[in-house]
């Protein structure tokens, strides 16, 4: 069964860092491109970032890239995502997804339960 | 703003066929593979179809993709009060080099 599971988010303040991981089992990590996909409070979903699955490439959405960086550890099956220069704007549930193939343009088909990021003073 | 342009909502009967539209362009949903999410109020999303018309295991055959040019579909038929939901279309954009999700369609069974 493939599993997802988030961890580090949290309450931070303007200007602060933190970050996210992601760790996944029950597939063969190597063989899957990763993303990271976010959702504010009571909006849409907005993806963040992508890598694929040697780590190579790695795409970031306009609005993060110079601030979040995605990377994974290829021998510890786990994703992350540092997060720099955090605004309010960055406030939302964060998900970690698997890619359907290695390439970073395929589509995502499991999804984690989030973690949650809270921005605020 | 999202490049891909859906109805914010949709509404139907038990028992009737709904249509949420997704329209992109030509440097996402015409040449790439669209995907389709169903999420329920309080998860996260759930793949529904894969590569324009694909099916995972698992989901009912009253759910089902289209891809016409720019633009995709997902028709649901036999509509349920379990489907209330609300619903994403994806693509990979070629010029943004980024993944694009459409702003969501909320689904009401009325």
């Amino acid at each position: 069964e493939v599993q997802l599971l988030e961890s580090g988010g949290g309450l931070v303040q303007p200007g602060g860092s933190l970050r996210l991981s992601c760790a996944a089992s029950g597939f063969t990590f190597t063989s899957h491109a990763m993303n990271w996909v976010r959702q504010a409070p009571g909006k849409g979903l907005e993806w963040v970032a992508s890598i694929d699955e040697s780590g190579d490439r790695r795409d970031h959405a306009d609005s993060v890239k110079g601030r979040f960086t995605i990377s994974r550890d290829n021998s510890k099956n786990t994703l992350y995502l540092q997060m720099n220069s955090l605004t309010v704007e960055d406030t939302a549930l964060y998900y970690c997804a698997r890619g359907t193939t290695i390439d970073t343009t395929s589509g995502v088909d499991y999804w984690g339960q989030g973690t949650l990021v809270t921005v605020s003073s | 703003q999202s490049v891909l342009t859906q109805p914010p909502s949709v509404s139907g009967t038990p028992g009737q066929r709904v249509t949420i539209s997704c329209s992109g362009s030509s440097y996402n949903i015409g040449i790439n593979y669209v995907y389709w999410y169903q999420q329920l109020p309080g998860t996260a999303p759930q793949l529904l179809i894969y590569r324009n018309n694909q099916r995972p295991s698992g989901v009912p055959d009253r759910f089902s993709g289209s891809r016409s040019g720019t633009s995709a579909s997902l028709a649901i038929s036999g509509l349920r009060s379990e489907d209330e939901a609300d619903y994403y279309c994806a693509a990979w954009d070629d010029s943004l080099s980024g993944r694009l999700f459409g702003g969501g369609t909320k689904l009401t069974v009325l």
